[in-house]
């Protein structure tokens, strides 16, 4: 079993629909959350950043942390077409090196 | 800020040469380097972590011979792969993070290597 788990899609949505991402976990000292948003052939984009349970947003993004469930989602509102990309769940304990562990990514196409 | 550049963005080189891949932190010094690997429609998987002044820590199953990794100032980080193969060919990525106490990593654009 994958210590993070993301389904990779792909997903495609009309411009304007809201847009859910989710992605769960098995490792329970994961405390630090991450999304990262990636375009084809470029690095990772931070998105979002969050540490405890609940909700947290900025802009047109949302993500929510379950650690109960351990499980995370992200929300897009309001969908443009520039939001087409593949989007990564990331991980991260606090101890030792503090990598990151990074689901599968899921491709986002949003149409016109 | 927490701009990470890499360079070269391209490389094509013949089986048995070896290549480097320059990471650089621009506006922030990073004790702490990554190096990732991402093949087509996968996502990344670390290499190796990178700290100044010290060797690097590779992960399990990655050659540490072959993926030569020198953290050499707090701006800096390369990795060489010696002696490339065709099944070395891959999107390779490096973040760094910022200073202690904060947890983000901040991703470069990454380096397609081509081995012919």
């Amino acid at each position: 079993q994958k210590e993070v788990e993301q389904d990779p899609g792909p997903l495609s949505v009309p411009e304007g629909a809201i847009v859910s991402l989710n992605c769960t976990y098995s490792n329970s000292a994961f405390q630090y959350f991450m999304w990262y948003r990636q375009y084809s052939r470029k690095g990772p984009e931070l998105l979002m950043y969050t540490y405890s349970s609940g909700n947290k947003e900025d802009g047109r993004f949302t993500a929510q942390v379950d650690k109960s469930s351990k499980y995370i989602s992200l929300f897009i509102r309001d969908s443009q077409p520039s939001d087409s990309a593949t989007y990564l769940c990331a991980m991260q304990v606090t101890q030792g090196a503090q990598k990151l562990v990074f689901g599968q990514g899921t491709r986002l196409t949003i149409n016109p | 800020g927490a701009v990470v550049s890499q360079h070269p963005s391209r490389v094509i080189c013949k089986s048995g040469t070896s290549v480097k891949i320059e990471c650089r932190s621009l506006d922030f010094q990073a004790t702490t380097m990554f190096w990732y690997r991402q093949f087509p429609k996968q996502s990344l998987m670390l290499m190796a972590t990178s700290n100044e002044g010290s060797k690097a820590t590779y992960e399990q199953g990655v050659e540490k011979d072959k993926f030569l990794i020198n953290h050499a100032s707090l701006t800096l980080s390369t990795l060489t792969v010696t002696s490339a193969h065709p099944e070395d060919s891959s999107f390779y990525i490096c973040s760094a993070r910022l200073p202690s106490g904060y947890n983000e990593q901040f991703f470069g654009p990454g380096t397609r290597l081509t081995v012919l």
